[in-house]
This record gives C-alpha cells, structure tokens and sequence, in this order.
C-alpha cells in the first residue's frame, strides 16, 4: 500500500505562472514532509520540508502548505520558470525507526 | 554545505564481477543510506546506518553488501549481480533526531550497468 500519494504523474505549466504540485499521506504517524527535485540521472535535490506543527512553510519561490485533517499537502512555485522542469518528490518521515518514504513523482514542465 | 559525493560516477560490470561504489560526506551527519532507483520510480530505500551501525536492511539480497568504515565513508559492495540490479545508486545521509533521520541530503548517484 502507498502511504505517500502524488496522483498526477506530470503537469505543465507555462513559465510565469503559479505550479501547484499536490501530494496526500495515509500514515497519520507522518510528522516531517519534504519536497525534493530530480533531473535525470542525477540525485533528488532536497528544496523545502515542514514539520507537522506548521501548515506553511516559505522559502524564496517555493511554498509548501500542510492541512493535516486533510493529510494532503501541497508544494507552490511562484513564479515557474523553465529551470523549474524536473520530477518532483514528496516524502514524508514519522518519529521512531521508520526511513523516508517517497510519492511516485509528479514531473513538471514549465513552458516557455 | 550539504555536499555528498560519490564515486564513481558511471559503473559497467559483468556479472561475476566485484566492485565497490563509494559515498563520503562531512556534514557530520549521523545516518547515511543507499537507494536504488529505476527510470520512472521513485528512490527505494536499501540499507540505512545509524551511527555506524547498519540499522536497516529492506531485504535486499546478500549480493549487495554495505560498510561504513567511519562517520562520513558508506561503501556498497557489488558481487555477482544480476542485469536487473542495473540502476542509479544514490546515497544520502541526514542528522538523526530521536531515532529518527532528519532531512536527507542525496549524491549524484552512480549509474550501474551490469552486462
């Protein structure tokens, strides 16, 4: 069973505009959520995290938002830009023994 | 800095080979992990060291063989693998807080080709 979900595989977005990029949890263990970006053959570049005591977090073009009765958050990237076009991951940790457990990812194009 | 690094960067291999991937970080992180990740998947976690001390092992098979030698050194040792293990390795490391690992850095990886 998947216990972080990014249901939408890809998404594009012209350059300038909001990207929304959406992920849901089941564990309600879950207390740390982190946003990484992935080009091919390379590492996951870690961007934004929150913990679960927040329901936002900023940093520069990027914002995350957690509603955790809704176990869903949300990863904002204001203004796009081309750079911006990768696979994004949504991770999520719990206290106690358990390791990072990642979405599917969502890959982003952003249009020129 | 939040560098990790890893060598080498590409790996082709036979099957009865043996290789050894290497990771280094000095973040002075306390937990550090391989993944393995295939095209359009995300990371899956192999093995995790807490301390030094390996404290997850997600079933993988026996010809993949982690050390860490020290605080900022994970190797992964390579054995008769399969053309199916063909993959990117990634390695990450985090602090650890309460037992559990904070946010993981990644390396570049190392693209894995076993003929």
């Amino acid at each position: 069973d998947q216990q972080v979900k990014q249901n939408s595989p890809s998404l594009s977005v012209q350059e300038g505009r909001i990207s929304i990029l959406n992920c849901d949890y089941t564990n309600s263990m879950f207390d740390y959520f982190l946003w990484y970006k992935k080009y091919p053959a390379e590492g996951p570049t870690f961007l934004i995290s929150i913990s679960s005591i927040k329901d936002k977090n900023e940093d520069g073009r990027f914002t995350v938002f957690l509603n955790k009765s809704a176990k869903h958050l949300s990863l904002h990237i204001v203004p796009s830009q081309p750079g911006d076009s990768a696979v994004y991951f949504c991770a999520a940790s719990a206290m106690g023994n358990t390791p990072l457990v990642f979405g599917k990812g969502t890959r982003l194009s952003v249009i020129a | 800095d939040t560098e990790v690094t890893q060598t080498p960067k590409h790996l082709v291999m036979g099957m009865t080979n043996k290789k050894s991937l290497k990771c280094e970080q000095h973040m002075g992180h306390r937990a550090m992990y391989w993944y393995k990740q295939k095209a359009k998947k995300p990371p899956e976690l192999m093995f995790v060291y807490s301390y030094e001390k390996l404290s997850i092992n997600e079933s993988v098979p026996s010809r993949f063989s982690p050390e860490c030698p020290n605080s900022s050194l994970l190797n992964l040792h390579l054995h008769a693998l399969q053309p199916e293990d063909s993959a990117l390795y990634l390695c990450a490391s985090s602090q650890v807080r309460g037992g559990l690992a904070d946010t993981q850095y990644f390396g570049p990886g190392t693209r894995l080709t076993v003929l």
